[in-house]
């Protein structure tokens, strides 16, 4: 079983429409969960943390359940420039502050005019 | 700019070449890391280096040989490299203290011919 399970997508959306991304992470021992954005030929960056009580950023949401080892990601009155891969990230720490950082595959997002 | 740079951002290499990645950063960090990003893979974690000495080797073929002169600087040296090995190559650093939050390298995108 992978370690981070992502629907890959792509998911096409009309610009204004609501989209949910779904992640399930496989170790129970996953201490802290993020949401990387990858543009097109560009490098990773950090979109949210997720915690546990659910957070929100503007027009993003992040829920965890830990339970069901489930993040997932909303993202309201989606805009072009919202189009790029969403990765979904755990974080293994394994004593100390050694640990990796675990990334999914990402899900394609095309948000179209 | 980004505080996490690598040269070159494009490199073609025939698979008896040797070449030379080269990560620099001005964050200020104190680790430093290799990621490989493969079409339809997750990020997939390579070495990690903590204070300038290498703490992880995920089973790398040893023709990625990684160094880490100093606490800002990271190379990955390349040797008899085979077509799987293209790739984008993903240089990332972080603080010890805070190995969640680490900033990427816009990569190398390497070619194997």
């Amino acid at each position: 079983r992978k370690e981070v399970e992502q629907d890959p997508g792509p998911f096409n959306v009309p610009e204004g429409a609501t989209v949910a991304f779904n992640c399930t992470y496989s170790n129970s021992a996953s201490q802290s969960f993020f949401w990387y954005r990858q543009d097109c030929r560009k490098e990773p960056k950090l979109l949210m943390s997720v915690y546990s009580s659910g957070n929100e950023d503007g027009r993003f949401t992040a829920q965890l359940n830990r339970a069901s080892q489930y993040i997932s990601l909303l993202i309201r009155d989606s805009k072009l420039s919202d189009s790029a891969t969403y990765l979904c990230v755990v974080w293994m720490n394994y004593g100390g502050s050694q640990g990796n950082l675990i990334f999914g595959k990402g899900t394609k997002l095309s948000v179209k005019p | 700019e980004t505080g996490v740079t690598q040269t070159p951002r494009h490199l073609v290499m025939g698979m008896t070449n040797k070449k030379s990645l080269k990560c620099e950063q001005h964050l200020g960090h104190n680790a430093m890391y290799w990621y490989k990003q493969s079409a339809k893979k997750p990020l997939e974690l390579m070495f990690v280096y903590s204070l300038e000495e290498r703490v992880e080797n995920n089973s790398v073929p040893s023709r990625f040989s990684p160094e880490c002169p100093n606490s800002s600087h990271l190379f990955l040296h390349l040797h008899t490299l085979q077509p799987e090995d293209s790739a984008l190559y993903l240089c990332a650093s972080s603080h010890l203290t805070n190995p969640l939050n680490a900033f990427f390298g816009q990569g190398t995108r390497l070619t194997v011919v």
